[in-house]
């Protein structure tokens, strides 16, 4: 079983939906949740941190499952410019080190 | 968050061959990470890279190949030794640690 794992997608949805993806990780002892967003040919951004509490900003909605070690990432009112790749990263440790997923693909329609 | 350069951006090379990339933030930082990401995966660590002592290698990748210098805390270098077409690939670098990571905006290699 991988470390981290996504969906890869594409989840192709018209402008306005709602989506969800969610990112399994298999290291219970997992610490630090993280999604980014990756444009083709660009690097990773931040989004957003992933708190146990759960972590919404705007549109964008984080959640932690610790009993079903996944992690859940909510986008409303999907917007174009929202097409991208949204990877899940996990610190699996002690380790400052972080476990990407392959990422899930967002396409946003008219 | 930190402000990372990373050059070159891009670079065809010739198998045999090594390129170094550069990694400059504009602080200091403790924690600075060399990635690999090939077409169409997601990222693979290759190396974490410690202030005055031998970065911490991941499985699969050896010092050989993948060389990385860190003289201070904000400057870090990567070599790609012996390239072949395999090495084709983005290459980051990134700071910070298990409770956030930056990225520079990457290296795009192609060996030919």
């Amino acid at each position: 079983r991988k470390e981290v794992e996504q969906d890869p997608g594409p989840f192709n949805v018209p402008e306005g939906a709602t989506v969800a993806f969610n990112c399994t990780y298999s290291n219970s002892a997992s610490q630090s949740f993280f999604w980014y967003r990756q444009d083709c040919r660009k690097e990773p951004k931040l989004l957003m941190s992933v708190y146990s509490s759960g972590n919404e900003d705007g549109r964008f909605t984080a959640q932690l499952n610790r009993a079903s070690q996944y992690i859940s990432l909510l986008i409303r009112d999907s917007k174009l410019s929202d097409s991208a790749t949204y990877l899940c990263a996990v610190n699996p440790g002690t380790a400052s080190k972080l476990t990407f997923g392959t990422g899930t693909r967002l396409q946003v329609t008219l | 968050s930190a402000v990372i350069s990373q050059k070159p951006s891009r670079d065809i090379c010739q198998r045999g061959t090594s390129l170094t990339i550069q990694c400059q933030v504009d602080s200091q930082v403790t924690m600075m990470f060399w990635y690999r990401q090939q077409p169409g995966q997601s990222l693979t660590l290759i190396a974490t890279a410690n202030q005055g002592s031998e970065a911490t290698y991941e499985s699969g990748f050896v010092i050989d190949k993948f060389p990385i210098s860190r003289p201070n805390l904000t400057f870090s270098t990567l070599t790609v030794s012996n390239m072949s077409p395999e090495d084709s690939s983005i290459y980051l670098c990134s700071v910070g640690g298990k409770n956030i990571q930056y990225f520079g905006a990457g290296t795009r290699l192609s060996v030919l």
